[in-house]
């Protein structure tokens, strides 16, 4: 049964870059019927999608953070990653990772989540 | 780019239905899911593409969409799903694509 582990930092400083690191297990990043994706959650708050990446290196970005992102995947680990420059208290969050399968031609849904780990953005 | 807009919470007494709504321009011409997300826990997908289940999800959990409004409908509520639920589609008509969520709506069983 396919799984998705995040692995943060837990704690990063004002300023500086959020690194996340999702992790595939009992099953390929590079299936073609799948998106990857990145969600979050600041505490007591509603879901925010960051971002989406294809095996194939195609990305799609949520606008509010495009300037501050990179999503980029790695075939030979099974990985993706996400990267969030300039981070602020306004970044404090449970981060996800999350598989997303097709629908309707064209429309997409998350089948899977990982548990989330939260990364608290603090001097 | 599209919004979906949701109540912030519904209240129901067990046994009874409880209807939970989705607002958005034309949704009907859209793919709505929904996820439950209870406290702590990761969200959880109970309905996708407007109207099917998957496996393992209860028949009590239902879809519609039609003109402006889609609607995750539960029968016969027990104190189990007391949640927060989300709807969410993929918006492939803007500029920016992609993954589009609701607001979420608070379900408190009475």
């Amino acid at each position: 049964q396919l799984q998705l582990q995040e692995s943060g930092p837990g704690l990063v400083k004002p300023s500086e870059t959020l690194s996340l690191t999702c992790t595939v297990s009992g099953g390929s990043i590079t299936s073609p019927d799948y998106y990857w994706g990145c969600i979050r959650q600041p505490p007591g708050k509603e879901l925010e999608w960051i971002g989406t990446v294809y095996f194939s290196g195609s990305t799609y970005y949520n606008p509010s953070l495009k300037s501050r992102l990179t999503i980029s995947v790695d075939t030979s680990k099974n990985q993706f990653s996400m990267k969030l420059s300039s981070v602020t208290a306004a970044d404090t969050a449970v981060y996800y990772c999350a598989r997303q399968k097709e629908a309707a031609a064209g429309y997409w849904y998350i089948d899977l989540w990982g548990r989330g780990t939260l990364v608290t953005v603090s001097s | 780019s599209y919004v979906l807009t949701q109540p912030p919470s519904v209240a129901v007494a067990p046994g009874q239905t409880a209807g939970i709504t989705c607002g958005g321009n034309n949704i009907r011409s859209k793919s709505v899911h929904w996820y439950q997300q209870k406290p702590g826990q990761a969200p959880v997908l109970v309905v996708f593409d407007d109207t099917d289940r998957p496996s393992g999800i209860p028949e009590r959990f239902s879809g519609s969409n039609s003109e402006n409004t889609a609607t995750l409908t539960i029968s016969r509520v027990e104190a189990g799903d007391e949640a927060d639920y989300y709807c969410q589609m993929w918006d492939r008509s803007s500029e920016h694509r992609g993954v589009v969520f609701g607001g979420g709506t608070k379900l408190t069983v009475l």
